[in-house]
C-alpha cells in the first residue's frame, strides 16, 4: 500500500520567515495531495490540496509544489504568523481520496517563535 | 451550511466492552470515511461508506466495523475494546464526484479505555 514520510517532525522558524515541510510517497498511482492544519484539540482543517496533474498551487502565504518524477511535495508558508502555529499532516491518495482513503504522513508540528 | 458532526465528543469504556460512534456528514455529500488518530500512529484509514456501501476497508481487524444509513449518517463500531483502541475517532465527509476531492472532517470522538 502507500506510504507517506514527512518531514521534519517539529519545525520552528521566526515570525516573518518561510517554513516548507516535505513530504515523500511511495506509490506512484497516486493522483490527489492534500495538506491539512490541526491546532490543538481541533479537528483536521484542510488548507490546500493539488492533484497530480498540476505542478504548483497557491493560495495566498501557502503554496504547495509537486514532483511528480521524484514523488515529493512540499507546503511552503511565507510570512509566518503565530496563528500558523499547528501540526500540519500531508496525505495522498489514488482515488482522491474517496474509497482508497487518506494515507497520512505523521505530522510536522510547526512552532511561531515571536 | 452546517459542518461535520460527530457524537459522542467523549466515551470513556471499559476493557471488552464496545461502543458505536455516529457522524453526521455534510448535507449532500454520500461519502464518510473514519480514521483513527493516535500519538504514536497517526491518522490511520479505517473505512469508508458510500450509499450505504462500504468501498474499502484499512489494516483494522474485524473488532472494527461501520454502516452507513440512507441518509448519509454513518457509525462505526467497535467490539470487545482494548487498551490499544484509545483513541480520536474522526470521520470525513466528502461529496464524492469526479471533480470534488475534498474531506471535511468532524470534531471526533475522544474514546478512552480503562
Amino acid at each position: 500500500g502507500e506510504n507517506v514520510e514527512q518531514h521534519p517532525s517539529t519545525l520552528s522558524v521566526q515570525e516573518g520567515d518561510s517554513a516548507v515541510i516535505k513530504c515523500t510517497y511511495s506509490d506512484s498511482a497516486s493522483n490527489y495531495f492534500p495538506w491539512y492544519k490541526q491546532e490543538l484539540g481541533k479537528r483536521p482543517q484542510l488548507i490546500i490540496d493539488i492533484r497530480s496533474n498540476v505542478g504548483e498551487k497557491k493560495d495566498q502565504r501557502i503554496a504547495v509544489t509537486l514532483n511528480k518524477t521524484a514523488k515529493h511535495f512540499s507546503l511552503h508558508i511565507t510570512e509566518t504568523q503565530p496563528e500558523d502555529s499547528a501540526v500540519y499532516f500531508c496525505a495522498a491518495s489514488k482515488t482522491g481520496g474517496g474509497a482508497d482513503g487518506l494515507t497520512f504522513g505523521k505530522g510536522t508540528h510547526l512552532i511561531i517563535q515571536p | 451550511k452546517a459542518g461535520v458532526t460527530q457524537t459522542p465528543r467523549y466515551l470513556i469504556k471499559t476493557r471488552g466492552q464496545q461502543v458505536t460512534l455516529s457522524c453526521s456528514p455534510i448535507s449532500g455529500h454520500r461519502s464518510v470515511s473514519w480514521y483513527q488518530q493516535t500519538p504514536g500512529q497517526g491518522l490511520q484509514f479505517l473505512f469508508e461508506y458510500f450509499s450505504e456501501t462500504q468501498r474499502n476497508k484499512g489494516n483494522f481487524p474485524g473488532r472494527f466495523s461501520g454502516r452507513q444509513f440512507s441518509n448519509s449518517r454513518s457509525e462505526m463500531n467497535v467490539s470487545t475494546l482494548e487498551l490499544g483502541d484509545s483513541a480520536l475517532y474522526l470521520c470525513a465527509s466528502q461529496l464524492r464526484t469526479e471533480i470534488t476531492y475534498e474531506q471535511y472532517f468532524g470534531p471526533g470522538t475522544r474514546l478512552t479505555v480503562t
